[in-house]
């Protein structure tokens, strides 16, 4: 069981660059989530999707894209990297079917903007 | 802003010793839930307790909740050093979204 498959692991970037974290999961879920964690701070929610087409916004979206084509892939998009934007990237999915599902997290991509 | 508070922010204890580690909210939820992270690693699901419930075990994990306080505990009896580790609370606040509020978390030192 694959689950939650997130490329690359880690990654460095020059400020001004763009680039795409991939994330697939293979549990049909309908919900696919972005998350970002930093040092002391938890994570936080950058972007969220209930199924294929439809995207929403979460906590801290600025400074990135998404986009839902297909249910399994839900890719993030940094569209011009910041150094404030260093940090570990979670995917992660959960199941529409019970409001009490718990959700499914990737390992993961560390990314560095120098 | 973060919607749980965890505490404390780090323990320290003995193998075979109990861990309790507590979580705080501010606002009403569907469900709590509490995830574990190793180093390096994803977080990994450990107990989802429903806005109805009032306790939930699974194994050596037993999770408290109290609507009232807005307040969760998660206590690891037994512990070992294999649960060093970093433990998150996360609130559903409104159910089916997937958006998970998650706290600061606390870092846990099992020793041998």
């Amino acid at each position: 069981n694959a689950g939650v498959t997130q490329t690359p692991k880690f990654q460095v970037l020059k400020t001004g660059q763009s680039m795409t974290l991939q994330c697939a999961q293979d549990m049909n879920h309908e919900y696919m989530s972005w998350y970002r964690q930093d040092p002391g701070m938890g994570l936080r929610l950058i972007h969220y999707s209930v199924g294929a087409g439809i995207t929403d916004q979460g906590e801290v979206p600025n400074g990135y894209n998404v986009s839902r084509s297909t249910t399994e892939d839900f890719p993030l998009r940094l569209l011009s990297a910041a150094p404030s934007q260093t940090s570990v990237y979670f995917c992660a999915s959960s199941s529409w079917a019970d409001s009490n599902q718990p959700q499914h997290f990737g390992d993961g991509t560390r990314l560095s903007i120098l | 802003s973060q919607q749980g508070e965890e505490d404390p922010q780090a323990l320290s204890i003995q193998e075979g010793e109990n861990a309790t580690m507590n979580c705080s909210y501010k606002t009403s939820i569907n469900n709590l839930q509490w995830y574990r992270q190793n180093s390096g690693r994803g977080l990994v699901h450990l107990i989802l307790i429903r806005s109805n419930e009032r306790e939930k075990h699974s194994g050596r994990l037993r999770v408290t909740l109290d609507t009232s306080k807005k307040s969760s505990s998660l206590l690891i009896t037994a512990s070992r050093a294999a649960d060093t580790a970093s433990y998150f609370c996360a609130t559903d606040r409104s159910g089916n979204t997937g958006k998970l509020i998650f706290g600061q978390g606390t870092t846990l030192q099992v020793k041998p």
